[in-house]
């Protein structure tokens, strides 16, 4: 089956240090990636959307430059989190799609602790 | 706006029961639903897919139905064990934007006493 990988699983890092998420489709080529955050005992928010090869398209709320979306090929986008404050302390999730209407495959997740 | 509700919020029962686990969702022009499951500290499991053009879809011991006129899925769970305790997710996918983005619920916890 379709299988997404994350990389780091957790990350802690210092206050205004910035960190880099990636999300990686293993054995299937992702036209589109999604990036959700979770709070403890919240559901998922979509934080944005990005294409391979364009711009990332992001989610009412959500600071484009504080978190950096990059596709830059059909198996890998990241997300850089620059300048982490403690409230950007998270469970960060990524999904992955082929094309619009398919499945959507999920990571594992990758924990940031800012402190 | 596209809101995805789920009840219980937590639920607890013993080994062997049969349960249903429900999802409503506010605009009934949606694309599919999916049912996950998300382990402590994990991503996220697809369960089952509904197409919105169907009524029910069943794998293994789950079977997840869908009334779409009414906003309504619930996820029945047969004969529970141990290991189906997580949490279970139920999003929709709808026609908003250019992606069809899935929404959310809170999730149901679940938590099956040997």
């Amino acid at each position: 089956g379709a299988v997404v990988s994350q990389h780091p699983s957790w990350v802690i890092c210092k206050s205004g240090t910035s960190v880099k998420i990636e999300c990686r489709s293993l054995d299937f080529q992702a036209t589109t990636m999604f990036w959700y955050r979770q709070f403890p005992k919240q559901s998922l928010m979509l934080m944005a959307t990005s294409n391979e090869g364009s711009k990332a398209t992001y989610e009412q709320g959500v600071e484009k430059d504080k978190f950096l979306i990059n596709h830059a090929s059909l198996t890998l986008s990241t997300l850089t989190v620059t300048s982490a404050h403690p409230e950007d302390s998270s469970f960060y999730i990524c999904s992955a799609q082929t094309v619009r209407g398919s499945p959507q495959y999920f990571g594992p997740g990758t924990r940031l602790l800012v402190l | 706006k596209q809101e995805v509700t789920q009840i219980p919020a937590a639920l607890s029962v013993p080994e062997g029961e049969n349960l249903v686990l429900n999802c409503s969702f506010t605009d009934s022009a949606i694309y599919n639903l999916q049912w996950f499951r998300q382990d402590p500290g994990k991503g996220l499991t697809s369960l089952l897919l509904i197409q919105s053009s169907q009524r029910e879809q069943t794998s293994g011991r789950l079977n997840a139905s869908l009334d779409k006129s009414s906003g309504r899925s619930t996820l029945y769970i047969a004969a529970s064990q141990p290991g189906d305790s997580a949490t279970y997710l139920c999003a929709v996918r709808d026609y908003g934007g250019s992606q069809g983005n899935l929404i959310f619920g809170k999730g149901t916890k679940l938590s099956v006493k040997p």
